[in-house]
């Protein structure tokens, strides 16, 4: 079945730093692929997705390439601030009639200043 | 619009009890589902809904039951709770699709079975 594996956390920057996390995929055919963050106390919401191979998705400075020869959409920013702190999902959603979302376990981020 | 609301937003529960997790959504959209999320698990669909009347089995649909009588409402219902159930849940809505379509998450109820 569907698969998401991202790296784990927490991950601890300071403030503009570089942030790389990363995220691979297991799937059968030509799924979508998506970032989500969780801020503390609240639910999910989409940061960013990517529909196709050779996509970029971006958002808030985030940014994110479908791969698909590396199976890969790994998540970067350029600098960091302390409001970026959140828990970051990578999703993949399959093209089935129901729209299946399989989840990444989840990377904590946090951000000192 | 309000998006996708929970309630209640806490709740304790003692093994054995039952209770319904409250979700619904104003934006007309036909695919709901539930997730919990649990720590070093991401999140795991439970059940969901392409429309109304219609609901199926998720990853760990045992110990749940879903119904989906109006396109707004999707409750669930935890039957008998066990000290296992204790997890966030989280109710989720997306308009059908390809698969390109986003979620929309709900705020989340932190449930406790002791």
């Amino acid at each position: 079945g569907d698969s998401v594996t991202q790296m784990e956390g927490p991950v601890t920057l300071s403030e503009e730093a570089f942030l790389t996390i990363n995220c691979t995929y297991t799937a059968t055919g030509y799924p979508s692929l998506f970032w989500y963050v969780q801020y503390p106390g609240e639910g999910l919401q989409l940061l960013l997705k990517a529909t196709k191979a050779d996509d970029k998705g971006s958002n808030k400075g985030f940014e994110a390439t479908y791969r698909k020869e590396t199976t890969s959409f790994h998540l970067e920013k350029g600098s960091v601030q302390v409001s970026d702190s959140a828990v970051y999902f990578c999703a993949l959603s399959d093209s089935g009639g129901y729209q299946k979302v399989t989840f990444g376990t989840g990377t904590k981020l946090q951000v000192i200043p | 619009n309000a998006g996708v609301t929970q309630t209640p937003k806490f709740q304790v529960l003692k093994t054995g009890q039952s209770m319904t997790l409250q979700c619904a959504q104003d934006m007309n959209h036909e695919y709901m589902s539930w997730y919990r999320q649990d720590p070093g698990m991401g999140l795991r669909l439970i059940h969901y809904s392409v429309g109304a009347g219609i609901t199926d089995q998720g990853e760990v649909p045992n110990g749940y039951n879903v119904s989906r009588s109006t396109t707004e409402d999707f409750p669930l219902r935890l039957l008998s709770a066990a000290p296992s159930q204790t997890s966030v849940y989280f109710c989720a809505s997306s308009a059908p699709g390809t698969g390109e379509k986003e979620q929309y998450f709900g705020p989340g109820t932190r449930l406790t079975v002791t």
